[in-house]
């Protein structure tokens, strides 16, 4: 079992619709979680981070955390084509410094 | 600030060659890290220092890959023999050393195109 899994998808939603993207992860110790998007051929970049259980809203994105059931998730409001994206969930546990766990990815296609 | 700085930007190279990656960390970070990233396996962290010492190289997939910080504004990753199963896109992060966002932010570098012949 991996540490932090992710449904690698292709997701495909329309463009206006909300897309929801999972992260279960396996230790119980995990303080941090954070939502990278990555275009292709491009590196990582954080778009969301939350370490407290609850939602967490930023413009269109919103990350909930529920740490008793070991997962985290990521909704995309109002998707657009620009949200085309791979998104991947990373985790960090105060044990393990910053050290950060990343999830395989799940790719997000917003179709016009 | 710059930002993290990788090169070179792609790296085209024959079986058995050494091959070198280079890095420089957003100045005043403490973490730097280093990244493998591949259809097959994700993003997988390598190696990770901690003010210039190595802390965690479990991540290291075998001898033939070695990691240096000879001070806080530079890093190498050095495969030597190189293989073809090491093509891959190979990424330099780095991060403050606070224990919680945003101060363990990881903030990624463009990544270096590797392609083993």
């Amino acid at each position: 079992q991996k540490e932090v899994e992710q449904n690698s998808g292709p997701l495909s939603v329309p463009e206006g619709a909300i897309a929801s993207l999972n992260c279960t992860y396996s230790d119980r110790g995990s303080q941090s979680f954070f939502w990278y998007r990555q275009y292709s051929g491009k590196s990582p970049e954080l778009i969301m981070f939350i370490y407290s259980n609850g939602d967490k809203e930023d413009g269109r994105f919103t990350a909930q955390l529920n740490k008793a059931s070991q997962y985290v998730s990521l909704l995309i409001r109002d998707s657009q084509p620009s949200d085309s994206a791979t998104y991947l969930c990373a985790v960090s546990g105060l044990a393990a410094g910053n050290k950060l766990t990343f999830g395989g990815g799940t790719r997000v296609l917003v179709k016009p | 600030d710059a930002g993290v700085i990788q090169s070179p930007r792609h790296e085209v190279t024959e079986m058995g060659q050494e091959v070198t990656l280079r890095c420089k960390p957003i100045s005043g970070h403490d973490y730097l890290f280093w990244y493998r990233q591949t259809m097959m396996r994700g993003l997988e962290l390598l190696i990770y220092f901690n003010n210039n010492v190595p802390i965690d190289d479990s991540g290291m997939p075998e001898d033939r890959f070695s990691a240096k910080m000879p001070n806080a504004s530079f890093s190498t990753l050095k495969i030597q023999p190189s293989e073809p199963r090491d093509s891959a896109v190979y990424f330099c992060a780095s991060s403050l050393a606070g224990q919680i966002p945003p101060d363990n932010e990881q903030f990624f570098g463009p990544g270096t195109r590797l392609t083993v012949l």
